[in-house]
């Protein structure tokens, strides 16, 4: 049974260039969170997608980042025009439902590096 | 602002010890999890309580919830090297489909 996957594992863009991080979650879930981690530090809630829909944004920068969770293939984190900052390891999350009842399921995280 | 806070943010013991983190929150929560991660990799789910219970073991941890205070522990007993790794508490106070982690706490256990 494959965990959460995530790719690309690292990623080094030059500032202003565009990165693209890809998750497929666990087998029977459709629900699905980002999350990034600064070195040393906790991780900051991103999004909430289910299939084809963005339930909550609200920790994702309004302005260069995008997500989305089509109904065919992975969710997509996409940030345009990166800059040094975007810096981090964003991790992916998967469940089966709601979390009221339940855990989270993470990936391995995908290191972005901006230089 | 973050609403868990783990305490103490790094701890070293020596193997066998136990090992006792600590977390605060600042609302009302449904449930409140522990969460491992070694260096460089993702998350491990260890543990959850749910807000009407007040104590939960598995294996060598035992988690405490105190909804009075606002605060839950996990202990590790009898320390293993390989326990080394950042511990985190995460909880759903925002809603029911949102967790919301802590700063962490960096647990170094000295063979």
């Amino acid at each position: 049974n494959a965990g959460v996957m995530q790719n690309p594992r690292h990623l080094v863009r030059r500032r202003g260039q565009e990165a693209r991080l890809r998750c497929s979650p666990m087998k029977g879930h459709s629900h699905v969170y980002w999350y990034r981690q600064l070195p040393e530090e906790g991780l900051k809630f991103m999004v909430y997608l289910q299939k084809e829909n963005i339930i909550d944004e609200s920790g994702m920068p309004k302005e260069r980042f995008s997500a989305e969770f089509p109904k065919e293939g992975p969710s997509i984190l996409r940030i345009q025009q990166v800059v040094r900052g975007d810096s981090a390891a964003y991790f992916c999350a998967s469940s089966p439902q709601e979390l009221n009842t339940g855990e989270l399921f993470f990936g391995e995280g995908s290191r972005l590096t901006v230089l | 602002s973050q609403q868990g806070e783990e305490d103490p943010q790094a701890l070293s013991i020596q193997e066998g010890e136990n090992a006792t983190m600590n977390c605060s929150y600042k609302t009302s929560i449904n449930n409140l999890q522990w969460y491992r991660q070694n260096s460089g990799r993702g998350l491990v789910h260890l543990i959850l309580i749910r807000s009407n219970e007040r104590e939960k073991h598995s294996g060598r941890l035992r988690v405490t919830l105190d909804t009075s205070k606002k605060s839950s522990s996990l202990l590790i007993t009898a320390s293993r090297a390989a326990d080394t790794a950042s511990y985190f508490c995460a909880t759903d106070w925002d809603s029911s489909y949102k967790l919301i982690f802590g700063s962490g706490t960096r647990l170094l256990v000295r063979p």
